[in-house]
């Protein structure tokens, strides 16, 4: 049963500190998504990699945010330092990709991480 | 910059009866729609999506109609069933961004 796993499952903070979030992609996925549930915004698209070369983190406030795919099986979404406005559900989601940029494959999303900065 | 909107929060339907749920986008490059359902403590799941050269696609109970004159796509399920209800989430995209909606909370009554 492939799916996306996603370390920790919660995670409470204090401001200032580092947070760092996990995923393991499904296997065979070449195509890594971060997003951030918000009640505000939704889902909103943080970054994407595609065979692990960042595509698109335009969506990421680049100052405090890095995403990284250290190898195919890990993918990362660091915080430093953490704001409690950046308390929200993070989620990682895989999926196959054929063409340069976002194709038209479905992604398959991991359960979340649910952040709350105090 | 609300690119995908979901103008209803919620809705509320009888089991059996249609439920529609609506979405507006203002990018007229998006040319793939999607949706997904998501359910409380889990990832959204893919539903049924739509590319721009159609107007319609139908798997089952869940039909998806897109107006492209109108920037508009609606989400179909005939018949409601209890099981339905959760957060439904519509998505658009182009080859370089996916924007999704905030969300809209389908409640189906036994």
């Amino acid at each position: 049963d492939a799916r996306v796993t996603q370390t920790p499952r919660h995670k409470v903070t204090e401001m200032g500190q580092e947070v760092t979030m996990r995923c393991q992609p499904i296997l065979g996925h070449n195509t890594v998504f971060w997003y951030r549930q918000t009640m505000m915004q939704g889902l909103e698209l943080l970054a994407y990699f595609r065979n692990r070369a960042p595509l698109d983190d335009s969506g990421m406030p680049k100052d405090r945010f890095s995403a990284e795919m250290p190898d195919a099986t890990l993918a990362t979404l660091k915080i430093q330092p953490s704001e409690p406005r950046d308390s929200a559900v993070y989620f990682c989601a895989s999926g196959l990709g054929t063409s340069g940029g976002l194709s038209y494959n479905e992604q398959f999303f991991g359960p979340g991480t649910r952040l709350t900065v105090l | 910059d609300q690119q995908v909107k979901q103008n209803s929060p919620s809705l509320s339907v009888q089991e059996g009866r249609i439920s529609i749920l609506n979405c507006d986008y203002t990018n007229s490059m998006f040319d793939y729609f999607l949706w997904y359902k998501k359910y409380p403590a889990e990832g959204p799941t893919f539903l049924i999506s739509i590319s721009s050269i159609k107007d319609k696609n139908e798997d089952g109970r869940f039909t998806v109609f897109l107006n492209k004159s109108a920037k508009h796509l609606s989400l179909h399920i005939v018949p409601s069933q209890p099981g339905d209800s959760a957060v439904y989430f519509c998505a658009a995209s182009d080859n370089n961004d996916m924007r999704f909606g905030a969300g809209t909370r389908l409640t189906v009554k036994p």
